[in-house]
């Protein structure tokens, strides 16, 4: 089973910050969270990672809480091209059984013109 | 590089055969798995590999069988077809089990008759 939860659905307008939070009460220590995103029938596309710091490269920013049992992936000008389904996923980084990713049901962000 | 390819893009079979899904990656990848995404759901795992001659189940692995003789390719067997397994599929790959970033192929459309 997925260990997170997202809300269903979000919209956004073009151009504002769009904000995805994502619950993850209990995550381990050794788990890191991540972020992928997959566009309308194409494979999932991987957004970020991170384990207790906030994170940013060229597509999103990670804010992930201090007691690390919540995150918040930030994408800072939506455009039309984002609307997709975003997945929070937790997982380990060393190589066990608990490193495959497991998907739970994510969250279709609408973003309207 | 091509990255992930996935064959063939659309299949319709009728109950009870058989079929394969092929997965090619040509990134030096070893780990690779193959999930399953039925409508408006998310991605479930069915089974993976983190190299070749070792395959191990996923989250949903009946009705399916898997090998991986090279490094580059990663089959999906279907051994004797079921309505419940119209779904798409996709494969994905890695550098190593523990990798952040995944790669996924473009999918297959599987209809049971």
């Amino acid at each position: 089973d997925a260990k997170t939860t997202q809300p269903p659905s979000m919209d956004c307008a073009e151009g504002r910050a769009a904000n995805l939070p994502c619950n993850h009460s209990t995550i381990s220590g050794n788990e890191y969270v991540y972020w992928y995103r997959q566009i309308h029938s194409q494979g999932p596309q991987y957004i970020i990672h991170g384990l207790k710091n906030n994170e940013t490269n060229e597509m999103a920013s990670l804010i992930i809480t201090e007691d690390r049992k919540s995150s918040t992936l930030i994408l800072p000008h939506a455009t039309l091209r984002d609307t997709a389904v975003y997945y929070c996923i937790v997982r380990v980084r060393e190589y066990s059984s608990a490193s495959k990713i497991i998907f739970g049901s994510g969250t279709r962000l609408s973003i309207r013109p | 590089n091509a990255g992930v390819t996935q064959t063939p893009k659309f299949q319709v079979l009728k109950t009870g055969q058989s079929m394969t899904l092929q997965c090619a990656q040509d990134m030096n990848h070893e780990y690779m798995s193959w999930y399953r995404q039925d409508p408006g759901m998310g991605l479930r795992l069915i089974h993976y590999s983190v190299g070749a001659g070792i395959t191990d189940q996923g989250e949903v692995p009946n009705g399916y069988n898997v090998s991986r003789s090279t490094t580059e390719d990663f089959p999906l067997r279907l051994l004797s077809a079921a309505p419940s397994q119209t779904s798409v599929y996709f494969c994905a790959s890695s550098y190593l089990a523990e990798s952040y970033e995944q790669y996924f192929g473009p999918g297959t459309r599987l209809t049971v008759t």
